[in-house]
């Protein structure tokens, strides 16, 4: 298994402050994914990482700011909370092709915010 | 109209049973299909690819049709271990990079 590890686990914030969630991989995969998970909507992509400061948007980014300053980490920034993104943040890489292809999600991170 | 449509379920079915999810998806430009599970407060993982002609693994069998935009996980001799919820998700490439999109997901439940 790819290594993809999220930090923190689970996090309590209050309204209006900047919380940053990170993604760490060990297997020098050039693309990186936030999701969120809410119930009714299933996972929806915030941003997303070709490379080193290569960055986009999803379809849900408004709110969330993202930077990739190294192969390894993708951070995600809250840049003011708000009780909207109360969620499930998973962090995913893609790797293999062709048939082999998928995604492997790091353990997610459960965000309150209060 | 969502791009990956499911039945959210629950589908409660004994052990033993045999079961099917369907998925509907919208980009007819999609490319790649794929089946998830996620265990409750868990990360999705990946259960298996969906190619045009049909593949099984094990108990798993999914298929593509094309045709009607339409994907199917069929689960047989269901076991307990099995219940979860099942994300039918597609790459459609759409605005560039390997994006897959998510279903909302079928929950199962297996009893005994």
């Amino acid at each position: 298994d790819a290594g993809i590890t999220q930090s923190p686990r689970h996090k309590v914030t209050e309204t209006g402050t900047p919380v940053t969630l990170r993604c760490h991989q060990t297997e020098n995969h050039r693309y990186m994914y936030w999701y969120r998970q809410d119930p009714g909507h299933g996972l929806r992509l915030i941003h997303y990482s070709y490379g080193v400061k290569d960055t986009d948007k999803g379809e849900v980014s408004d709110g969330y700011s993202v930077s990739r300053s190294k192969t390894e980490d993708f951070l995600l920034t809250l840049e003011s909370a708000t009780s909207s993104q109360t969620s499930v943040y998973f962090c995913a890489i893609s790797s293999g092709t062709g048939r082999s292809y998928g995604y492997t999600f790091g353990s997610g991170t459960r965000l309150t915010v209060v | 109209r969502k791009e990956v449509e499911q039945d959210p379920g629950p589908f409660n079915v004994p052990e033993g049973a045999t079961v099917a999810f369907n998925c509907t998806y919208s980009n007819s430009a999609s490319q790649s299909f794929f089946w998830y599970r996620q265990d409750c407060r868990k990360e999705p993982k990946l259960l298996m690819s969906v190619y045009s002609s049909g593949n099984e693994d094990g108990r798993f069998t999914a298929q593509l049709n094309r045709a009607s935009q339409y994907i199917s996980l069929l689960i047989r001799d269901s076991k307990l271990s099995d219940s979860a919820t099942y994300l039918c998700v597609v790459n459609g490439l759409t605005g560039g990079g390997n994006k897959l999109t998510f279903g909302t997901g079928t929950q199962l439940k297996v009893e005994l």
